[in-house]
């Protein structure tokens, strides 16, 4: 089945340490999605490729970065965790950014 | 500021009655909405949509209905089963800058009780 997969499903990093979030997909869509989703709030967006295309929204925080080296993968970098980035995070893809958007399990990640 | 706005945290309904999910949102300028739908430890998945230039869209027991002057929509399942608990997003997409990003609420938690 075609898919959206994240790794990992849990993460644990301490205070400032780097850590590296994992998405692939299976259906070769166009768009890559990163949200981030604290408990009992909205998923928020942090940013999205367009192909190569990226684009970071205005309130997005330095310290968080994304990578896709190639149409399959994309990851998500937070250079510097503080205790407020500990959330869920989703990945999600779709065709086009007007389109249905498909989403992984997500990460959650867990700052200790 | 919410643009996109779930008043409603939770909802207990009796199996096979009418669950209404309500949403609410602010910005004119959307004009596509979806209905998410998440069980725990999965993602969200696409549930139903519907476009500003429509009033309703239905797909089998799913209902979505569009007021634009009342910036409100709202999701019937009609019957209700247990299997439908779980947590509902509404989301709202606006085209911005060449491109479309979606907003989406904070979530309202079904429960269909047996």
């Amino acid at each position: 089945d075609a898919m959206v997969i994240q790794n990992p499903r849990y993460q644990v990093t301490q205070f400032g340490k780097p850590v590296t979030l994992s998405c692939s997909q299976t259906l070769n869509h166009n768009v890559m999605y990163w949200y981030q989703q604290k408990s009992s709030q909205a998923p928020k967006l942090l940013f999205h490729y367009y192909d190569k295309d990226f684009n970071n929204e205005a309130d997005t925080p330095d310290n968080f970065q994304s990578r896709r080296p190639n149409t399959s993968f994309c990851f998500l970098d937070i250079r510097s965790p503080g205790l407020g980035d500990a959330a869920m995070y989703l990945c999600a893809t779709s065709s086009h950014t007007r389109d249905t958007q498909y989403f992984g399990p997500g990460t959650r990640l867990t700052v200790l | 500021d919410q643009q996109v706005k779930q008043n409603s945290p939770s909802l207990s309904v009796q199996e096979g009655r009418i669950s209404i999910l309500n949403c609410d949102y602010t910005n004119s300028m959307f004009d596509y909405f979806l209905w998410y739908k998440k069980y725990p430890a999965e993602g969200p998945t696409f549930l139903i949509s519907i476009s500003s230039i429509k009033d309703k869209n239905e797909d089998g027991r799913f209902t979505v209905f569009l007021n634009k002057s009342a910036k409100h929509l709202s999701l019937h399942i009609v019957p209700s089963q247990p299997g439908d608990s779980a947590v509902y997003f509404c989301a709202a997409s606006e085209p911005t800058s060449g491109t479309y990003k979606y907003i989406f609420g904070t979530g309202t938690r079904l429960k269909v009780l047996a």
